[in-house]
């Protein structure tokens, strides 16, 4: 079977930087993708690890080390509008499949 | 228009009731994905077409479900038989062939089976 593990639930002050974690098992393994979910809206892409080390992509970083069936994503300097769900996904095969998504992390943005 | 888009957004139906969800993907995008979320849920994959390929069924749960993709381009997600655990978003994404590795998904279509 495939199974993604993360945090259901994360509350982080407005300004801060909070770090969301999932952890993997599945057979096959090509990439981790992460996606953001405003309640009611459609997931969209955030960030994509292929190779081990840390992407950067303005206030958002993810991180992956397939050693480890670990990766993370980081979220820096917190605004309101961040709050929403985030899913870590993984890409099992090369080219265009289907992702395996983990249930979610649910963040709660407070001022 | 430049995005996915699925209809209906809402559709509520009868126990025993066929539904027929539709999807229109990203022009020229050759991949077209079904997924579906429950409630406070990941997203489940259920059957997904690549360009003139046979479609991978493998995440379909019963025989109730069936989709096709005419032209390569709309597809229609079919239950049959309806039951209330089928109750739902189902959501659509497409995505380009080659090394990216973004897919675009729809706003999805809320299904509820009473």
């Amino acid at each position: 079977g495939q199974s993604l593990e993360q945090p259901s639930e994360v509350t982080a002050v407005e300004g801060a930087i909070v770090q969301i974690n999932c952890t993997y098992q599945t057979s096959g393994f090509y990439g981790l993708s992460w996606y953001q979910q405003h309640d009611g809206g459609a997931p969209t892409f955030l960030s994509y690890n292929g190779l081990d080390g840390l992407e950067e992509t303005g206030r958002f970083s993810s991180f992956l080390s397939r050693s480890d069936s670990y990766g993370y994503l980081l979220l820096q300097e917190l605004q309101m509008k961040d709050s929403a769900s985030y899913f870590c996904a993984v890409r099992r095969y090369s080219g265009n499949t289907p992702l395996v998504f983990g249930k979610g992390t649910r963040l709660s943005v407070i001022a | 228009g430049a995005g996915v888009s699925q209809s209906p957004s809402n559709k509520v139906t009868e126990k025993g009731k066929d539904v027929e969800l539709r999807c229109d993907p990203i022009s020229g995008h050759t991949a077209l994905y079904w997924y579906r979320q429950s409630l406070g849920q990941g997203l489940e994959f259920l059957i997904y077409f690549q360009g003139n390929s046979a479609p991978d069924k493998s995440g379909l749960p019963s025989d109730r479900f069936s989709a096709e993709r005419t032209g390569g381009s709309v597809s229609t997600l079919t239950i049959q038989r309806t039951q209330q655990e089928d109750s739902a978003v189902y959501l659509c994404a497409s995505q380009t062939s080659g090394s990216r590795h973004e897919q675009f998904f729809g706003p999805g279509t809320r299904l509820t089976v009473l």
